[in-house]
């Protein structure tokens, strides 16, 4: 079945160290890739996207993602994590472009001062 | 500008009832989408429109129901209401189908 994964449910990290999180497809062909942070009670604001061209894909926050076709894996990274970034992360695709987007489950972030 | 407003914020309503929720689009985006976010889980695809006309549906009931007007607004009617249809309705708009799309913040549903 067509699907979006990230296997991190909930993930601690110290303050100022890197992040990294994960997020792999199961599809036939490259999707359009996403990733949004939500805040408690919030909606979705988008990190940065991957459409096509170079695979390493800056964002806002200072968030970067790799696309990494092989692998069929778009991870999300942080170098220094800020106490600001603690928020549930979601990694989405969107096939042929047509506006649905899937979702994952999410990867809480916590962060410890 | 402001962005993808929603209404109401939150809403409590009791089995069998009806509920609409409404949303407006960013100024300029004609694509809107609604989405539902059961409390732990990612959101799920409901609906799409773009120009007024349905162009997706995702795995819902008929109890589901949606539809865009000329402003590009959007209402999301859901009937019969169930337990497991309190979550977070999220409406998304885009400028047009298939590019990124923005996010409200969306109307809390709880039944019971």
């Amino acid at each position: 079945a067509q699907s979006v994964t990230q296997p991190d449910i909930h993930i601690t990290v110290s303050e100022g160290a890197s992040l990294e999180l994960r997020c792999n497809y199961s599809y036939g062909a490259t999707p359009y890739l996403f990733w949004y942070v939500q805040s408690p009670g919030q909606g979705l604001q988008l990190l940065l996207k991957y459409f096509s061209g170079d695979t390493l894909v800056q964002g806002i926050k200072g968030f970067e993602a790799e696309f990494k076709r092989s692998q069929s894996s778009f991870n999300l990274r942080k170098p220094s994590v800020h106490w600001s970034d603690a928020a549930e992360y979601f990694c989405a695709v969107d096939l042929w472009s047509q506006g649905n987007l899937i979702f994952g489950k999410g990867t809480k972030l916590s962060v410890k001062p | 500008d402001a962005g993808v407003t929603q209404s109401p914020t939150h809403l409590i309503k009791t089995r069998g009832q009806q509920v609409t929720l409404r949303c407006s689009p960013i100024s300029g985006h004609k694509s809107v989408s609604w989405y539902q976010q059961v409390l732990g889980q990612g959101p799920q695809f409901i609906f799409q429109y773009y120009e007024k006309e349905e162009r997706g549906r995702g795995n819902f009931p008929d109890r589901f129901s949606a539809r865009q007007f000329p402003n590009y607004s959007s209402e999301l009617n859901v009937n019969a209401l169930l337990l497991g249809d309190s979550a977070l309705y999220l409406c998304a708009s885009s400028p047009v189908s298939g590019n990124e799309q923005f996010f409200g913040p969306g109307t809390r549903l709880t039944v019971l």
